[in-house]
C-alpha cells in the first residue's frame, strides 16, 4: 500500500484565492512526522510545514498551514492569498519513528503540480 | 550562511559507467541523506550517513553506494550505469535531534545514455 497518497496531479487557483493540497498517509507507527516540501522548476525542495503526530494543534508558517485529522490519516496543506510566485509542485512525505530515533528516511507522495492563475 | 551544495548540477554518462556525486551539508548539520527523483515523481529515500557510517538504507541495489567524510561532506557512488538511473539526486542534510528538520540541495541531473 502507498504510504503517502496525493491525488491531485494538477490543480489550478486564482491569484490571491486559497487552496488545498490533499494528501492521505499510511502508517502503523503511533509517533510520525508529516511535511510538505515545494520545488519549483529549478528543482530545489524548500521545506514549507512540519506536523508532529503528537501536536495538538494544527501547524501553520505564514500562508501555510497544515490541516491535520489523525482519524481520517489526512494532512492537507492550507495556501492562503496564493501568489504567482507559488507555482510549483507540491510534495507530502512522511518520516515515521520519534525524533532522534526509529526511521530517519522520508517516504514521499507523487506530488500536485500547482499552477496561480493571474 | 551557505545552505545544502552539491556539484556537479549536470551529469552525462554512458551505461556502465560510474559517477560520483558530492554534497556539502548546511553548516552545523551533520547527517546527510540522499534521494533519487525520477521524472514525475516523488524523492526516494536511498541512504542515510552520520558519523561516517551509513545509517539506513532505502531500497536500492549495491551499485548505489555512499561515503561521508570527517567534515560531513558527503558523496554518492553509482556503479554500472543503468539508463533508468537518470534521474535527480537530491542531497539532503540535518542535525541529529532535529531529524524533521531536512534541508535540500539544488540536486544534479544525471541522465545516462
Amino acid at each position: 500500500a502507498q504510504k503517502i497518497t496525493q491525488t491531485q496531479p494538477g490543480m489550478f487557483v486564482q491569484e490571491k484565492e486559497a487552496v488545498t493540497l490533499d494528501c492521505t498517509y499510511d502508517t502503523s507507527d503511533p509517533s510520525y512526522g508529516l511535511f510538505w516540501y515545494k520545488q519549483p522548476s529549478s528543482g530545489e525542495m524548500i521545506f514549507l510545514i512540519y506536523q508532529g503526530s503528537y501536536d495538538q494543534q494544527n501547524a501553520t508558517e505564514g500562508r501555510y498551514s497544515l490541516n491535520f485529522q489523525k482519524a481520517r490519516k489526512s494532512a492537507n496543506l492550507v495556501i492562503s492569498a496564493s501568489q504567482l510566485g507559488d507555482s510549483a509542485m507540491y510534495f507530502c512525505a512522511m518520516r515515521e519513528g520519534r525524533s532522534g530515533a526509529g526511521s530517519y528516511q522520508l517516504t514521499f507522495g507523487k506530488g500536485t503540480k500547482l499552477s496561480v492563475i493571474p | 550562511d551557505a545552505g545544502v551544495t552539491q556539484s556537479p548540477t549536470h551529469l552525462i554518462k554512458t551505461r556502465g559507467q560510474q559517477v560520483t556525486l558530492r554534497c556539502s551539508p548546511k553548516s552545523g548539520h551533520d547527517t546527510v541523506s540522499w534521494y533519487q527523483q525520477a521524472l514525475g515523481q516523488g524523492p526516494q529515500f536511498i541512504f542515510q550517513y552520520y558519523e561516517e557510517e551509513e545509517r539506513q538504507r532505502g531500497n536500492f541495489p549495491d551499485r548505489f553506494s555512499g561515503h561521508q567524510f570527517p567534515n560531513y561532506s558527503s558523496e554518492l557512488n553509482v556503479n554500472a550505469l543503468l539508463l533508468g538511473d537518470s534521474a535527480l539526486y537530491l542531497c539532503a542534510s540535518s542535525q541529529t535531534g532535529a531529524p524533521y528538520e531536512q534541508y535540500f540541495g539544488p540536486g544534479t541531473r544525471l541522465t545516462v545514455t
